[in-house]
């Protein structure tokens, strides 16, 4: 199992809001970065440093956290946010780094 | 802009060694940590281990310990990654990808390479 847990899959409808969580040790001394993965293309970051987003990443991504959990919060989703979604962190010991299982969003 | 640009699909049979490699431009290649990450089919992203920026160090995730070795040639700007003892499970999708920080408790990668399919059958 995971070291980070995410929950399988969640699905929103078209320009609702949607929280995909990570829960896991690490995360009450390290923060967690998301990505998004679509089908056959390399994982693109989304949220960095809990609430960054990089540039060309629209402002209805956002980040926050709460004891050892970390959210993703996409508010209005839109049909090209349906991917999976990673989260990663330091490990809580040792010099290595874990990803969460992902979360399959479906924009209905 | 920024890049990372990997080396193309390899098939291999089982027992057999790859060595692959990403070219960075864009940046200064020595300012950053370098990861690989691999993806079997259908399965989420695994961490396999990083390098430090000038190549004297790299630390392995605990299941790749003893079969593989990262280094990068700073003057090439090049990442490589060989894995020996391949099995079957070893099919996936490698990419590597830039270390980013703030401080000791934020880490990101980006960008990541676009990604180098090894597929290994006899």
């Amino acid at each position: 199992s995971s070291e980070l847990t995410q929950d399988p899959a969640v699905s929103v409808a078209l320009g609702q809001t949607v929280r995909i969580t990570c829960q896991g040790d690490s995360l009450r001394k390290y923060y967690a970065t998301w990505f998004q993965q679509k089908p056959g293309q390399a994982p693109v970051l989304v949220i960095y440093a809990k609430n960054n987003r990089p540039s060309g990443i629209p402002d209805r991504f956002s980040g926050s956290n709460s004891g050892n959990t970390f959210s993703l919060t996409i508010t209005g989703a839109q049909a090209e946010d349906e991917a999976d979604y990673y989260c990663y962190s330091r490990a809580s010991s040792g010099n290595r780094w874990v990803f969460g299982g992902g979360t399959k969003l479906t924009v209905l | 802009q920024v890049q990372l640009v990997q080396s193309g699909a390899e098939v291999k049979k089982p027992g057999a060694s790859v060595k692959l490699s990403c070219k960075a431009s864009g940046y200064t290649f020595t300012d950053n940590y370098m990861h690989w990450v691999r993806q079997a089919p259908g399965q989420g992203l695994e961490w396999m281990g990083v390098i430090n920026p000038t190549g004297t160090s790299a630390n392995y995730a605990q299941k790749f310990q003893g079969r593989i070795t990262m280094t990068r040639d700073t003057s090439t700007s090049t990442l490589y990654m060989e894995m020996s003892s391949l099995r079957s499970e070893d099919t996936a999708v490698y990419y590597c990808t830039r270390d980013k920080s703030i401080g000791n408790y934020a880490w990101w990668f980006d960008p990541w390479g676009q990604g180098t399919l090894v597929t290994v059958s006899s």
